[in-house]
């Protein structure tokens, strides 16, 4: 039972437009979401949260939105550019009861220059 | 301050034989997670050690096993090795267990058995 969904395995978007990743999840306990990017041979490093009291986080060109009556997130990008590209992790915790996080499948981005 | 690190890197088994995985965490980190990283179904958790104790765990079968040390460090093992066992392995530390925001990965140790 995949709790966490990204059914996109793969993103190809032009440098410098906007890249948009998709996360859908299925367990209404879940209450904070956080976005992993990985390089080839490297582990996944950490990007941006946000908690389920909120709908929007910004860090510089990261944005992400949440949306709780949908059980959607996304990430956007912009402007992309090249060294974005990687695979992108979706994943969501909770901090009652079983605080092991969920990672979705990931999605390849790739920046085309 | 250096990173999580992981060896080996690259390993290649025969099924039916074990492996133990080594993980160093973070100079301070306390809390050390196991990842396994499979095409199709991203991260999957495999366990959490803090302070010794393993404190959570996922659902995988009694053939995976980890402890940690004193100094944090932490090993898994994956007995009786089954061709599905082929996967990337990552482990994460963090200062506080169960936070995933705080989770620093190493670079991963590569499984394959043939």
């Amino acid at each position: 039972d995949q709790q966490v969904k990204q059914n996109s395995p793969s993103l190809s978007v032009q440098e410098g437009r906007i890249s948009i990743l998709n996360c859908d999840y299925t367990n209404s306990m879940f209450d904070y979401f956080l976005w992993y990017k990985k390089y080839p041979a490297e582990g996944p490093t950490f990007l941006i949260s946000i908690s389920s009291i909120k709908d929007k986080n910004e860090d510089g060109r990261f944005t992400v939105f949440l949306n709780k009556s949908a059980k959607h997130l996304s990430l956007h990008i912009v402007p992309s550019q090249p060294g974005d590209s990687a695979v992108y992790f979706c994943a969501a915790g909770s901090n009652f009861g079983n605080e092991k996080l969920t990672f979705g499948t990931g999605t390849r981005l790739t920046i085309i220059p | 301050k250096a990173g999580v690190t992981q060896t080996p890197r690259y390993l290649i088994k025969t099924r039916g034989q074990q492996v133990t995985l080594s993980c160093s965490p973070i100079s301070g980190h306390r809390s050390v997670s196991w990842y396994q990283q499979t095409p199709g179904q991203g991260l999957q958790f495999l366990f959490e050690y803090f302070s010794e104790t393993q404190r959570n765990k996922g659902n995988f079968p009694g053939r995976f096993s980890g402890r940690q040390f004193s100094n944090s460090r932490s090993e898994m093992n994956v007995s009786t090795l089954e061709l599905g066992d082929s996967a990337l392995y990552l482990c994460a530390s963090s200062s506080i267990p169960g936070q995933g925001r705080e989770q620093y990965f190493g670079p991963g140790t590569r499984l394959t058995v043939t």
